[in-house]
């Protein structure tokens, strides 16, 4: 089966414009989760999607937002960037609603200028 | 007090022998655990997932949890030098896909 994969995987965008990563899960997987790396935050949730409904969503402002696709592909949106934004941002996807193992694609780097 | 705490390390070993990492969590409920490598500029591979108390083995990795404790940790036998990466603890603390990660433990096995 294909992994994970994630479009685009470098960006570079500057302050005030917003940008659209995409994730597509590996075949048969349901649940997307969004997460950002950075350096000094380490892994952070951003928001997990399961047949179309967001279930939980971390601690990040409302600049942060996603969907998913009825194919289960996702989509996560940042508005407004600021230079914090800066990170790579990957996503996992998961064969299970819950409590499973997640695979992480190849992540999109993110930086903001 | 963060979710999952983790030695940043680096922890530095000779090749061939035993590395240990280990991992502690605040949330008593989690019941999924796992243990997540990564490479520098790559994302996270998954090593080891353990549910349970006691030791779970995967051919040179060994992980062990103990729920009373709130720990968790990963023992590599014969330790190579492309184990050298940083290693992720991830706690799932519900029934939904989503992780607490610690902040990784970066691992050298020096030749």
């Amino acid at each position: 089966k294909a992994g994970v994969t994630q479009t685009p995987r470098y960006l570079i965008k500057t302050r005030g414009q917003q940008v659209t990563l995409s994730c597509s899960p590996i075949s048969g997987h349901r649940s997307v989760s969004w997460y950002q790396q950075t350096p000094g935050q380490g892994l952070q949730f951003l928001f997990e999607y399961f047949s179309e409904t967001q279930r939980n969503k971390g601690n990040f402002p409302g600049r942060f937002s996603g969907r998913q696709f009825s194919n289960s592909r996702s989509e996560m949106n940042v508005s407004t960037l600021e230079l914090g934004d800066s990170a790579l941002y990957l996503c996992a996807s998961s064969p299970t609603s819950g409590a499973g193992t997640q695979y992480f694609g190849p992540g999109t780097r993110l930086l903001v200028l | 007090q963060k979710e999952v705490e983790q030695n940043s390390g680096p922890l530095s070993v000779p090749e061939g022998a035993i590395a240990s990492l280990n991992c502690t969590y605040s949330d008593r409920g989690s019941q999924s655990f796992f243990w997540y490598r990564q490479y520098s500029g790559k994302s996270p591979e998954l090593i080891m997932s353990i549910y349970s108390n006691g030791d779970k083995e995967d051919g040179r990795f060994t992980a062990q949890l103990n729920k009373a404790s709130q720990y968790v940790s990963l023992l590599i036998r014969d330790s190579q030098p492309s184990d050298s990466a940083t290693y992720l603890c991830a706690v799932n603390p519900d029934n939904f896909n989503k992780f607490y990660f610690g902040s990784g433990t970066k691992l050298n096995v020096k030749p």
